[in-house]
């Protein structure tokens, strides 16, 4: 079965203070491994999809890696802007088109 | 219309009626996904449909879930005779291909059973 672990659950930063979100996941064949930010009341949003170890992807402050077991969203400077919860979901290789999801970091930037 | 659209936005209801929840996809979009996201949990996937191929019902929880999709275009979710647990958000997505890339999120149907 697959399944997607995100860490931590929350965090707490200061404006401009670095760091980074885990996702930890065991799939039987991977297809991609997707991120998304999801803002309170709204539905998740698109940012990044990684298919194979060791690709990278960037989008103004965030950059996403792959590993063959995990996932790092990593966040330089953030902005209290950047608060949101972020969310790490897998799909399986096959004809399967369903994603598992983490149950996200919530992620707070205090100006 | 530009994104997916949801409704209602909030519904309240008593414990063993009936609900409809309904997803309005963007235009030309072909796959269709509904999903569920409980307090604290991550997005549970319900059911999958594909332009006019058999829907994937894999993630449904219950006989009392079903959902339907007419002309490829909007689709309704129904729970039958609703429990407390069935209270959650209801994510509906959209995409042009199926692809995990083109999923656009509606801003969901936040369910309350009492």
């Amino acid at each position: 079965e697959d399944q997607v672990t995100q860490s931590p659950e929350a965090l707490r930063l200061q404006e401009g203070e670095s760091s980074s979100l885990n996702c930890s996941y065991t799939v039987s064949g991977l297809r991609g491994l997707f991120w998304y930010r999801q803002d309170p009341g709204k539905g998740p949003e698109f940012l990044f999809t990684l298919y194979s170890a060791g690709e990278e992807k960037e989008k103004e402050r965030l950059k996403a890696t792959l590993t063959k077991k995990e996932s790092f969203l990593h966040i330089t400077a953030p902005k209290p802007e950047d608060s949101a919860t972020y969310l790490c979901a897998v799909q399986p290789s096959g004809s399967a088109r369903q994603l598992t999801f983490g149950s996200g970091t919530q992620l707070t930037v205090l100006p | 219309g530009a994104g997916v659209s949801q409704s209602p936005s909030n519904k309240v209801t008593e414990k063993g009626k009936d609900v409809e929840l309904r997803c309005d996809p963007i235009s030309g979009h072909t796959a269709l996904y509904w999903y569920r996201q409980s307090l604290g949990q991550g997005l549970e996937f319900l059911i999958y449909f594909q332009g006019n191929s058999a829907p994937d019902k894999s993630g449904l929880p219950s006989d009392r879930f079903s959902a339907e999709r007419t002309g490829g275009s909007v689709s309704t979710l129904t729970i039958q005779r609703t429990q407390q647990e069935d209270s959650a958000v209801y994510l509906c997505a959209s995409s042009l291909t199926g692809e995990a890339n083109g999923y656009t999120f509606g801003s969901g149907t936040r369910l309350t059973v009492v």
